[in-house]
Protein backbone atom coordinates (compact mmCIF):
# COMPACT_ATOMS: atom_id res chain seq x y z
CA UNK A 1 0.00 0.00 0.00
CA UNK A 2 1.29 3.36 -0.49
CA UNK A 3 1.34 6.40 1.85
CA UNK A 4 2.81 9.65 2.02
CA UNK A 5 3.91 11.69 5.55
CA UNK A 6 3.44 14.72 6.59
CA UNK A 7 5.39 15.39 9.83
CA UNK A 8 4.69 19.06 10.35
CA UNK A 9 0.56 19.95 11.31
CA UNK A 10 2.16 23.34 11.05
CA UNK A 11 5.12 25.75 9.64
CA UNK A 12 5.93 29.12 10.37
CA UNK A 13 8.07 31.30 8.92
CA UNK A 14 8.53 34.90 8.33
CA UNK A 15 8.28 36.78 5.68
CA UNK A 16 10.99 36.76 3.35
CA UNK A 17 13.19 33.69 4.46
CA UNK A 18 13.19 30.47 2.50
CA UNK A 19 10.29 27.98 3.80
CA UNK A 20 10.53 24.14 3.53
CA UNK A 21 6.68 22.03 3.52
CA UNK A 22 8.26 17.95 4.27
CA UNK A 23 7.21 15.50 2.29
CA UNK A 24 7.98 11.60 2.62
CA UNK A 25 6.07 8.81 1.08
CA UNK A 26 6.15 4.84 0.81
CA UNK A 27 4.79 3.24 -2.92
CA UNK A 28 5.63 0.15 -4.89
CA UNK A 29 7.91 0.95 -8.13
CA UNK A 30 8.50 4.57 -9.14
CA UNK A 31 6.28 7.30 -7.55
CA UNK A 32 4.21 9.97 -9.12
CA UNK A 33 4.47 12.60 -6.69
CA UNK A 34 1.93 15.89 -6.57
CA UNK A 35 1.86 19.18 -4.49
CA UNK A 36 -1.28 20.66 -3.94
CA UNK A 37 -2.47 24.30 -1.97
CA UNK A 38 -5.72 24.78 -0.72
CA UNK A 39 -6.98 28.57 1.42
CA UNK A 40 -9.54 28.52 3.37
CA UNK A 41 -12.94 26.76 2.40
CA UNK A 42 -12.12 26.21 -1.16
CA UNK A 43 -10.79 23.26 -3.32
CA UNK A 44 -7.09 22.89 -3.96
CA UNK A 45 -5.03 23.80 -6.83
CA UNK A 46 -2.32 21.98 -8.53
CA UNK A 47 1.32 23.65 -7.45
CA UNK A 48 3.64 20.47 -8.82
CA UNK A 49 4.34 17.02 -10.05
CA UNK A 50 7.56 14.93 -10.31
CA UNK A 51 7.10 12.04 -12.66
CA UNK A 52 10.60 11.38 -13.93
CA UNK A 53 13.77 13.50 -14.74
CA UNK A 54 15.39 16.15 -12.86
CA UNK A 55 14.94 15.51 -9.08
CA UNK A 56 14.27 19.55 -8.95
CA UNK A 57 10.74 20.45 -10.01
CA UNK A 58 9.57 23.99 -10.29
CA UNK A 59 6.15 25.03 -10.66
CA UNK A 60 3.27 27.54 -9.90
CA UNK A 61 3.86 30.62 -7.86
CA UNK A 62 7.43 30.64 -7.48
CA UNK A 63 7.20 26.84 -5.61
CA UNK A 64 9.92 24.24 -5.91
CA UNK A 65 10.28 20.17 -5.15
CA UNK A 66 13.22 18.48 -4.62
CA UNK A 67 12.62 14.58 -5.17
CA UNK A 68 15.25 12.71 -3.13
CA UNK A 69 14.80 8.66 -4.24
CA UNK A 70 17.45 7.45 -1.44
CA UNK A 71 15.26 9.38 1.87
CA UNK A 72 12.16 8.74 -0.27
CA UNK A 73 11.29 12.64 0.04
CA UNK A 74 9.43 14.64 -2.01
CA UNK A 75 9.74 18.35 -0.10
CA UNK A 76 8.36 21.78 -1.08
CA UNK A 77 10.55 24.83 -0.84
CA UNK A 78 10.08 28.55 -2.00
CA UNK A 79 13.37 31.01 -1.88
CA UNK A 80 11.19 33.72 0.10
CA UNK A 81 8.07 33.09 1.69
CA UNK A 82 5.14 35.83 1.18
CA UNK A 83 2.34 36.85 3.89
CA UNK A 84 0.19 35.44 0.52
CA UNK A 85 1.89 31.64 1.09
CA UNK A 86 -0.38 31.06 4.24
CA UNK A 87 -2.51 27.90 3.04
CA UNK A 88 -2.67 24.41 4.04
CA UNK A 89 0.19 22.02 1.99
CA UNK A 90 -0.91 18.62 0.56
CA UNK A 91 1.57 16.23 -0.96
CA UNK A 92 0.12 13.21 -2.75
CA UNK A 93 2.10 9.63 -4.14
CA UNK A 94 0.32 7.33 -6.12
CA UNK A 95 2.85 4.34 -8.30
CA UNK A 96 3.77 4.48 -11.79
CA UNK A 97 0.73 2.14 -12.68
CA UNK A 98 -1.92 3.36 -15.05
CA UNK A 99 -4.80 3.03 -12.76
CA UNK A 100 -3.52 3.74 -8.98
CA UNK A 101 -5.32 6.40 -7.43
CA UNK A 102 -3.89 9.20 -5.27
CA UNK A 103 -2.96 9.03 -1.62
CA UNK A 104 -2.91 12.00 0.15
CA UNK A 105 -0.87 13.54 3.33
CA UNK A 106 -2.62 14.93 5.82
CA UNK A 107 -1.48 18.47 5.36
CA UNK A 108 0.95 21.02 6.98
CA UNK A 109 -0.53 24.60 7.68
CA UNK A 110 2.10 27.38 6.52
CA UNK A 111 1.64 30.23 8.50
CA UNK A 112 4.23 33.15 7.10
CA UNK A 113 4.47 36.21 9.23
CA UNK A 114 4.80 39.72 8.25
CA UNK B 1 -14.68 29.79 -19.19
CA UNK B 2 -13.22 25.71 -18.50
CA UNK B 3 -13.54 24.11 -14.65
CA UNK B 4 -14.99 22.19 -12.34
CA UNK B 5 -18.15 23.65 -10.54
CA UNK B 6 -19.81 21.90 -7.41
CA UNK B 7 -23.04 22.55 -5.74
CA UNK B 8 -24.55 24.26 -3.48
CA UNK B 9 -21.77 25.74 -1.64
CA UNK B 10 -23.42 24.70 1.75
CA UNK B 11 -26.06 21.73 2.27
CA UNK B 12 -28.15 20.97 4.80
CA UNK B 13 -29.24 17.49 6.03
CA UNK B 14 -32.16 15.81 8.35
CA UNK B 15 -31.57 12.75 9.83
CA UNK B 16 -32.44 10.11 7.75
CA UNK B 17 -32.32 12.11 4.59
CA UNK B 18 -30.33 11.13 1.52
CA UNK B 19 -29.02 14.45 0.13
CA UNK B 20 -26.89 14.69 -3.65
CA UNK B 21 -24.28 16.64 -4.33
CA UNK B 22 -23.95 18.05 -7.61
CA UNK B 23 -20.32 18.07 -10.14
CA UNK B 24 -19.85 19.38 -13.94
CA UNK B 25 -16.96 19.64 -15.29
CA UNK B 26 -16.06 21.20 -19.18
CA UNK B 27 -12.68 20.21 -19.56
CA UNK B 28 -13.68 17.10 -21.41
CA UNK B 29 -11.74 15.07 -18.95
CA UNK B 30 -12.38 11.12 -18.35
CA UNK B 31 -11.34 10.46 -15.19
CA UNK B 32 -13.63 12.36 -11.70
CA UNK B 33 -13.26 11.40 -8.31
CA UNK B 34 -15.06 12.22 -5.15
CA UNK B 35 -13.09 12.66 -2.06
CA UNK B 36 -14.22 13.37 1.96
CA UNK B 37 -12.50 16.16 3.87
CA UNK B 38 -11.99 16.07 7.62
CA UNK B 39 -10.20 18.27 9.68
CA UNK B 40 -6.28 16.62 10.36
CA UNK B 41 -7.57 13.84 8.12
CA UNK B 42 -6.64 15.12 4.96
CA UNK B 43 -7.99 13.32 2.08
CA UNK B 44 -9.94 10.25 1.65
CA UNK B 45 -11.23 9.02 -1.63
CA UNK B 46 -15.42 8.48 -1.49
CA UNK B 47 -15.42 6.89 -5.22
CA UNK B 48 -13.75 7.27 -8.84
CA UNK B 49 -14.93 6.62 -12.28
CA UNK B 50 -12.76 6.30 -15.17
CA UNK B 51 -14.83 6.50 -18.19
CA UNK B 52 -18.66 7.06 -18.12
CA UNK B 53 -20.88 4.16 -16.63
CA UNK B 54 -18.14 2.87 -15.06
CA UNK B 55 -17.39 3.81 -11.26
CA UNK B 56 -15.45 2.16 -8.54
CA UNK B 57 -15.33 2.48 -4.50
CA UNK B 58 -12.46 4.12 -2.63
CA UNK B 59 -11.86 3.70 0.35
CA UNK B 60 -14.50 5.30 2.34
CA UNK B 61 -17.55 4.49 0.11
CA UNK B 62 -19.95 2.99 2.36
CA UNK B 63 -22.85 5.24 2.74
CA UNK B 64 -22.20 7.25 -0.52
CA UNK B 65 -23.52 6.42 -3.97
CA UNK B 66 -22.58 7.86 -7.23
CA UNK B 67 -23.74 7.57 -11.17
CA UNK B 68 -21.68 8.00 -14.42
CA UNK B 69 -24.40 8.89 -16.86
CA UNK B 70 -22.62 11.62 -18.30
CA UNK B 71 -18.91 12.63 -19.09
CA UNK B 72 -19.34 15.60 -17.68
CA UNK B 73 -21.12 14.95 -14.65
CA UNK B 74 -20.70 12.82 -11.44
CA UNK B 75 -22.81 13.42 -8.76
CA UNK B 76 -23.07 11.96 -5.22
CA UNK B 77 -25.36 10.96 -3.32
CA UNK B 78 -24.96 10.75 1.08
CA UNK B 79 -27.29 8.43 1.89
CA UNK B 80 -29.31 7.37 5.26
CA UNK B 81 -26.64 4.96 6.34
CA UNK B 82 -23.61 7.30 6.29
CA UNK B 83 -23.89 7.97 9.73
CA UNK B 84 -21.33 10.72 10.06
CA UNK B 85 -21.61 12.85 7.03
CA UNK B 86 -20.53 16.24 8.37
CA UNK B 87 -17.52 17.19 6.05
CA UNK B 88 -16.08 19.50 2.77
CA UNK B 89 -16.62 17.62 -0.41
CA UNK B 90 -14.20 17.86 -3.03
CA UNK B 91 -14.98 16.75 -6.47
CA UNK B 92 -12.15 16.18 -9.29
CA UNK B 93 -11.38 15.57 -12.58
CA UNK B 94 -7.91 14.34 -14.42
CA UNK B 95 -7.56 13.44 -18.47
CA UNK B 96 -7.47 10.03 -17.64
CA UNK B 97 -6.53 7.68 -14.65
CA UNK B 98 -3.91 8.95 -12.88
CA UNK B 99 -2.87 12.17 -14.40
CA UNK B 100 -3.01 15.46 -12.73
CA UNK B 101 -6.16 15.90 -11.20
CA UNK B 102 -8.04 19.42 -10.70
CA UNK B 103 -10.35 19.98 -8.07
CA UNK B 104 -13.97 21.95 -7.55
CA UNK B 105 -14.15 24.51 -5.06
CA UNK B 106 -16.04 22.27 -2.56
CA UNK B 107 -19.36 22.10 -1.05
CA UNK B 108 -19.67 21.70 2.85
CA UNK B 109 -22.60 19.61 4.03
CA UNK B 110 -24.48 19.71 7.68
CA UNK B 111 -26.24 17.78 9.75
CA UNK B 112 -29.26 19.71 11.25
Amino acid sequence: AQSVAQPEDQVNVAEGNPLTVKCTYSVSGNPYLFWYVQYPNRGLQFLLKYITGDNLVKGSYGFEAEFNKSQTSFHLKKPSALVSDSALYFCAVRDNSGYSTLTFGKGTMLLVSP
Amino acid sequence: DGGITQSPKYLFRKEGQNVTLSCEQNLNHDAMYWYRQDPGQGLRLIYYSQIVNDFQKGDIAEGYSVSREKKESFPLTVTSAQKNPTAFYLCASSRGMGETQYFGPGTRLLVL
